[in-house]
């Protein structure tokens, strides 16, 4: 059992949209911040997002991140079959003082 | 090229201890906070550890408390994950990383897998 809650699954045809969410709590994404991660199968894991909403450099703006309260939410526009992934949201929990993530969200793109 | 390479994974039996290193190049690793982030097999990614810049501050999750303790050589660009009373439990890649929660440098990983 995860501390933050992802969907285990989504799916959407190339060249929608889709988004994913990310729900935790007041002492992790309530008061810290969120990063997501994309995990190609047999790649390390690649940062998209950080701090909330920011997007490393060479990270298309097909993807984006927001935050409200203790939720965040991870878009992906304008989806391409080289997407399809597991995507994963983490943050710091400050009463376990540990980072924490979530259990991952495989991506389909039919 | 900025990179982190992993290595020390081995089969170990149950009870047993493993030492991973993390090896980093292309940048300086004494003005960074590392971790190690694991994954087991079919399951998700969990962070392990957390130490600051200088070494004096640590932070684990709860399963390997008391059992695993990370450390550095900012000396020797290094990264390490000492790894005591080894359970199966802990059969996972084991990634180095660089930064926090908002790490955007990973090593490739080195399988750690406790059978007997």
């Amino acid at each position: 059992q995860s501390v933050l809650t992802q969907p285990p699954s989504v799916s959407a045809a190339p060249g929608q949209k889709v988004t994913i969410s990310c729900s935790g709590s007041s002492s992790n994404i309530g008061k810290n911040l969120i990063s997501w991660y994309q995990r190609l199968p047999g790649a390390a894991p690649k940062l998209l997002i950080y701090e909330d909403n920011k997007r490393p450099s060479g990270i298309p703006d097909r993807f984006s991140g927001s935050k409200s309260g203790t939720s965040g939410t991870l878009g992906i526009t304008g989806l391409q079959t080289g997407d399809e992934a597991d995507y994963y949201c983490t943050s710091w929990d400050s009463s376990l003082s540990v980072g924490v993530f979530g259990g991952g969200t495989k991506l389909t793109v039919l | 090229e900025v990179q982190l390479v992993e290595s020390g994974g081995n089969l170990v039996q149950p009870g047993g201890s493993l030492r991973l290193s993390c090896a980093a190049s292309g940048f300086t690793l004494r003005t960074h906070w590392m971790s190690w982030v694991r994954q087991a097999p079919g399951k998700g990614l969990e962070w392990v550890a957390h130490i600051n810049p200088v070494g004096s501050e640590t932070f684990y999750v709860d399963s390997v408390k008391g059992r695993f303790t990370i450390s550095r050589d900012n000396a020797k660009n290094s990264l390490f994950l000492q790894m005591n009373s080894l359970r199966v439990e802990d059969t996972a890649v084991y990634f180095c990383t660089r930064g926090g929660v908002g790490a955007s440098l990973w090593g490739q990983g080195t399988l750690v897998t406790i059978s007997s």
